[in-house]
């Protein structure tokens, strides 16, 4: 059975940095590819980004909100995610969840979705 | 403001059935799958629905989903209790090159 368990949450002021975990068990770690979801208070859900597996490139992709702010990387030794969060913003509070993505190829163009959850981590940056 | 267009809320009583819309454009749900999530209270999410249509183990088959054109529907059959949940539909989006999120339907089991 797939577990994702994230941490590091925390209430910061903006401006500041925080990096999230996320260990995962259950799973051949370095096989999945890896995503970052946000959802903040009483929100839908919001991708924040995705790292592809090392074989793949190892490449991460950003949503625009986090673009140039957000760091996602990962360390298939220790089975962990991170995500590198800086120049925090009010509108980055938020519950984090750690996935693993669902990988399709749709017209020759690869897709990933996220399918298993971890329980998420919650960030608060206050002004 | 959400990329997929879904009713805010939905409603009815144990043993009915419910369908759950989910509308997009060209770029995402009429060129790519769409999948569906339901987050039941205080809960992470947990995949429901993935390629239109498919269920993931464990999924029971009151649950089915389709697609025609650029929308998406989510339907349930025999509605229990703890079908109380909030329901969200996704896809790839080709212009935004990353998965995209419906706002969310709460469902209310009367």
């Amino acid at each position: 059975e797939v577990q994702l368990v994230e941490s590091g949450g925390g209430l910061l002021k903006s401006g500041g940095s925080l990096r999230l975990s996320c260990v995962a068990s259950g799973i051949i770690f370095s096989n999945e590819w890896m995503s970052w979801v946000r959802q903040a208070p009483g929100k839908g859900l919001e991708w924040v980004g995705r790292i592809r597996i090392n074989t793949d490139g190892g490449t991460t992709d950003y949503g625009a909100p986090v673009k140039g702010r957000f760091t996602i990387s990962r360390d298939d030794s220790k089975n962990t995610l991170y995500l590198q969060m800086n120049s925090l913003k009010i509108e980055d509070t938020a519950v984090y969840y750690c996935t693993t993505d669902r990988v399709s190829m749709v017209r020759g163009v690869i897709t990933n979705i996220p399918d298993s959850w971890g329980q998420g981590t919650l960030v608060t940056v206050s002004s | 403001q959400s990329v997929l267009t879904q009713p805010p809320s939905a409603s009815g009583t144990p043993g009915q059935g419910v369908t759950i819309s989910c509308s997009g454009s060209t770029s995402n749900i009429g060129t790519n799958y769409v999948y569906w999530y339901r987050q039941l209270p205080g809960t992470a999410p947990k995949l429901l629905i993935y390629e239109d249509s498919q269920r993931p183990s464990g999924v029971p088959d009151r649950f089915s989903g389709s697609k025609s054109g650029t929308s998406a529907s989510l339907a349930i059959s025999g509605l229990r209790s703890e079908d109380e949940a909030d329901y969200y539909c996704a896809g790839w989006d080709d212009s935004l090159s990353g998965p995209v999120f419906g706002g969310g339907t709460k469902l209310t089991v009367l």
